[in-house]
């Protein structure tokens, strides 16, 4: 089973604070890394597909980084909101058949 | 409206009585996967299928059985449960492996 590592585990921030996760995952055979949030009592909704590495993507206040050579991607949230707490996975696939999910990072914004 | 649907999503069993948990889209899409979810341990992959008739083992498939006979169905199939196997499950499509995961909205199961 692949390794796939987020961290922290938790964290809870002010409202307006930014903050920033990290995901990490075999650097060989890479072939997509997903983001996702999860709300509770919710499915996971995606946020993120990269497949390059040096891959940046963007939504709103929340932006992502790839780099597949050292194997990690981070995820960014500007200026957090009550409404961005929420669990976020990655998920590393090294191939179009599997994904392997980390365990997540619990967020949540204080008011 | 595009979604994967999961039925049913409350199921309180008993070890040993089979049971079957129902999944379908509607987007056409190719490939449907099956999670549990375990609290610490993330969602970790049951099984897979890349299309119709095509499926294989994802990291934890001991006690559990699908079968794709339509590309819109996906049932997970549990034989004789145990209650090892009390989880949240979910079932997700994808056009593609490049593609997001759409998830279903989740089934509660316990086996007592």
């Amino acid at each position: 089973i692949l390794n796939v590592e987020q961290s922290p585990q938790s964290l809870h921030v002010q409202e307006g604070d930014s903050t920033n996760f990290t995901c990490s995952f075999p650097s060989s055979n890479f072939y997509a890394l997903h983001w996702y949030r999860w709300e509770t009592a919710k499915s996971p909704e995606a946020l993120f597909v990269m497949t390059l590495n040096g891959d940046e993507k963007k939504k709103g206040r929340i932006s992502a980084t790839l780099n597949t050579k050292e194997g990690y991607s981070y995820l960014y949230i500007k200026g957090s909101q009550p409404e961005d707490s929420a669990t976020y996975l990655c998920a590393y696939s090294g191939s179009a058949r599997q994904l392997t999910f980390g365990s997540g990072t619990q967020l949540t914004v204080l008011p | 409206e595009a979604q994967v649907t999961q039925n049913p999503r409350y199921l309180i069993t008993v070890t040993g009585k089979k049971l079957t948990v129902t999944c379908s889209q509607n987007m056409n899409h190719e490939y449907m996967s099956w999670y549990r979810q375990d609290p610490g341990l993330g969602l970790r992959q049951i099984y897979y299928s890349m299309n119709v008739e095509v499926t294989d083992k994802g990291d934890v498939p001991e006690g559990y059985k699908v079968s794709r006979k339509e590309k819109r169905n996906f049932p997970l199939i549990l034989e004789s449960p145990s209650p090892n196997q009390t989880s949240l499950y979910f079932c997700a499509s994808t056009p593609s492996g490049y593609n997001e995961q759409f998830f279903g909205p989740g089934t509660r199961l316990t086996v007592l």
